[in-house]
């Protein structure tokens, strides 16, 4: 079946180290986002990837990289600049009109 | 920036009863989809409706871009419907990338 898969589920962190989440679609979508929700607020777009080898900043990339290497994968890093990093993060792609999410990723900092 | 609000920010119903969301938006879109946010996390796309009005099942929604509004209706709630549901907007201009509202919390209760 087609669809976006992230890992983990769940991620604990200690302050100062940087990890990173995994995101994978084989919907050959062209299109793929990061975005941070926070309890009982909307999403906020971190990093978005149009093509293979090209992203751009969202609204909230301070303290966030990724890549984007392969047109199947786009991984996020959470560094350790990133102040506020316990959040629920989901991975989105699109073909052109429409998105389709994976089932997100619990990042806690202990 | 835009601005997506959502109305009510909370929603408590009797299961068998009908609802409408309201999503309202500041600025020209280009599109605008409606999504159900499980218990999990998970978001699922219900529609993808730039202008007009769509139907599946028990839910339907009307965008009315002119007005810079869209309604989403559910009739006939069931506790499954419980959850949060989010609209997302498409900027004129702004390339694929999604702005979310703050969302509705939903609670179907027996």
């Amino acid at each position: 079946d087609g669809g976006i898969t992230q890992s983990p589920k769940y991620l604990f962190r200690k302050e100062g180290q940087n990890v990173t989440l995994s995101c994978e679609q084989n919907l050959n979508h062209d299109a793929m986002y990061w975005y941070r929700q926070d309890p009982g607020q909307g999403l906020r777009l971190i990093y978005y990837s149009q093509i293979v080898n090209d992203f751009q900043k969202g609204d909230i990339a301070e303290g966030y990289s990724v890549s984007r290497e392969k047109k199947e994968s786009f991984p996020l890093t959470v560094t350790s600049a990133q102040k506020n990093p316990t959040a629920f993060y989901l991975c989105a792609s699109s073909p052109g009109r429409g998105y389709t999410f994976g089932s997100g990723t619990r990042l806690t900092v202990v | 920036g835009i601005q997506v609000e959502q109305s009510p920010p909370d929603l408590i119903l009797q299961e068998g009863t009908n609802s409408t969301l309201r999503c309202n938006f500041s600025d020209s879109v280009n599109n605008l989809q409606w999504f159900h946010q499980n218990p999990w996390g998970q978001l699922i796309n219900l529609f993808y409706i730039p202008s007009g009005t769509k139907q599946n099942g028990r839910l339907s929604a009307t965008t009315v871009a002119t007005e810079r509004y869209s309604l989403l209706y559910i009739s006939s709630s069931q506790t499954t419907d419980s959850g949060v549901y989010f609209c997302a907007v498409h900027l004129t201009g702004g390339g694929n990338k999604l702005t979310f509202g703050t969302g509705t919390q939903l609670k179907v209760e027996l």
